[in-house]
């Protein structure tokens, strides 16, 4: 089972609004990630999470704010986002990779295509 | 100077032919390597990945990877119309396992 599931598939929000995108997976990886894409542009990397904790802020603005409540789950709050913001918002996750050879495959879940109003 | 690079395309090749896919990376360090494909409106969707030298063949998708001369390229044989699509290369860091940095991808169009 290679599925990284995101929800909502939708979001429209207002510029006070708060709400928050959830990311699920059971392959037992533990580096979770959230990437920004929008049209036409490669992902974009927003944080990383290893083994539950945060390992990589990209310089986001705290407008976004990660959470990892375990290893198979992935939260990002948003509160008072920017029109600027809309975008696909994608989760991935990957197992950890510490040193030496090898690889850890990094696979994404659908996304969630974003609105703010 | 942008740590992995694509040409952006596209790239056009008849139903049938090979397409040919290329990326360079900065980085000498760079431990893996990645080859994604992305539908319009759709994620990424792991197609290949390759870390030793050489040829990794997987159906009708081979990636090549050069760390001598820092590219890696993808071939496709026998192209469909359904392989059109954004293909984006992703490169592993060194120093940073957990890091993955993409170039811009190149668009390929399958022409029946």
């Amino acid at each position: 089972d290679t599925e990284v599931t995101q929800t909502p598939k939708h979001l429209v929000m207002g510029m006070t609004n708060k709400k928050s995108l959830k990311c699920e997976q059971h392959m037992g990886h533990r580096a979770m990630y959230w990437y920004k894409q929008k049209a036409k542009k490669p992902p974009e990397l927003m944080f990383v999470y290893s083994y539950e904790k945060l390992s990589i802020n990209e310089s986001v603005p705290s407008r976004f704010s990660p959470e990892c409540p375990n290893s198979s789950l992935l939260n990002l709050h948003l509160h008072a986002l920017q029109p600027e913001d809309s975008a696909l918002y994608l989760c991935a996750s990957s197992q950890v990779l510490a040193g030496g050879m090898g690889a850890n495959e990094q696979f994404f879940g659908p996304g969630t295509r974003l609105t703010v109003l | 100077q942008k740590e992995v690079e694509q040409n952006s395309g596209p790239l056009s090749v008849p139903e049938g032919a090979i397409a040919s896919l290329n990326c360079t990376y900065s980085d000498r360090g760079s431990q893996s390597f990645f080859w994604y494909r992305q539908y319009s409106g759709k994620s990424p969707e792991l197609i290949m990945f390759i870390y030793s030298n050489g040829d990794k063949e997987d159906g009708r998708f081979t990636a090549q990877l050069n760390k001598a001369s820092q590219y890696v390229s993808l071939l496709i044989r026998d192209s469909q119309p359904s392989d059109s699509a954004t293909y984006l290369c992703a490169v592993n860091m060194g120093y940073n396992f957990n890091k993955f940095y993409f170039g811009s991808g190149t668009k390929l169009n399958v022409k029946p």
